[in-house]
């Protein structure tokens, strides 16, 4: 069974301060996905990271994929209030099924 | 970009009665979409596979006559909660995959309570 690890699961910080999620698993996957999800809404697809040791970036939310393609993180630059969500990653696993990590519920205090 | 749409948003319903809830992409065909299930403050749980055309396919420990699941078309599936009771009650939200780029999308989701 594949099992995507997420950490932290709760991180609560002040504005303009950096941080990092992290995605890890003992399986390989073919491509990790990161998401964010509001209350009461569905997860929006912020990025796909397909090769190993890829790096993407979104304005100040950078992603990256490990070398081994077990692993991937999210690092946050200059937090700001907008910026409070659960994020979710998601490994592609057989069948295009999704693994989920069990989310880091993310708040930016002002 | 491509837009999936998930009806109702929510719902209240008593205890034995059926709901469904219906899953579309707006924009692009979806040969296989997927449900889930969302528990408060809780990452998503898989609960069936739906594939057009053919029967869907349900994770271990899910009821496929309790959550009854229809692909009738590339663009719409459904699941039908039956015989509700209130540890139904839960988040449910659907996501189609779209071939290219191999990307799935996830509708806004469908709150369920069952009073």
């Amino acid at each position: 069974t594949q099992l995507l690890e997420q950490s932290p699961q709760f991180l609560s910080i002040q504005e303009g301060e950096n941080l990092t999620v992290y995605c890890n698993s003992s399986s390989v996957f073919s491509s990790l996905q990161w998401y964010r999800q509001e209350p009461g809404e569905g997860p929006v697809l912020l990025v796909t990271v397909v090769t190993g040791g890829e790096v993407k970036k979104l304005k100040r939310l950078t992603f990256q994929f490990g070398d081994a393609r077990k692993d991937s993180s999210l690092h946050i630059t200059a937090a700001q209030p907008g910026d409070t969500g659960l994020y979710l990653c998601a490994g592609e696993g057989g069948a295009q099924k999704l693994v989920f990590g069990q989310g880091t519920r993310l708040t930016i205090n002002p | 970009g491509a837009v999936v749409s998930q009806h109702p948003s929510r719902v209240i319903c008593k205890s034995g009665t059926s709901v469904k809830i219906e899953c579309r992409s707006l924009d692009f065909q979806a040969t296989t979409m997927f449900w889930y299930r969302q528990f408060p403050k809780k990452s998503l749980m898989l609960m069936a596979t739906s594939n057009e055309g053919s029967k869907a396919t349900y994770e271990q420990g899910v009821e496929k006559d309790k959550f009854l699941i229809n692909h009738a078309s590339l663009t719409l599936s459904t699941l039908t909660v039956t015989s509700a009771h209130p540890e139904d009650s839960s988040f449910y939200i659907c996501s189609a995959d779209r071939a290219v780029g191999k990307t799935q999308y996830f509708g806004p989701g469908t709150r369920l309570l069952v009073l």
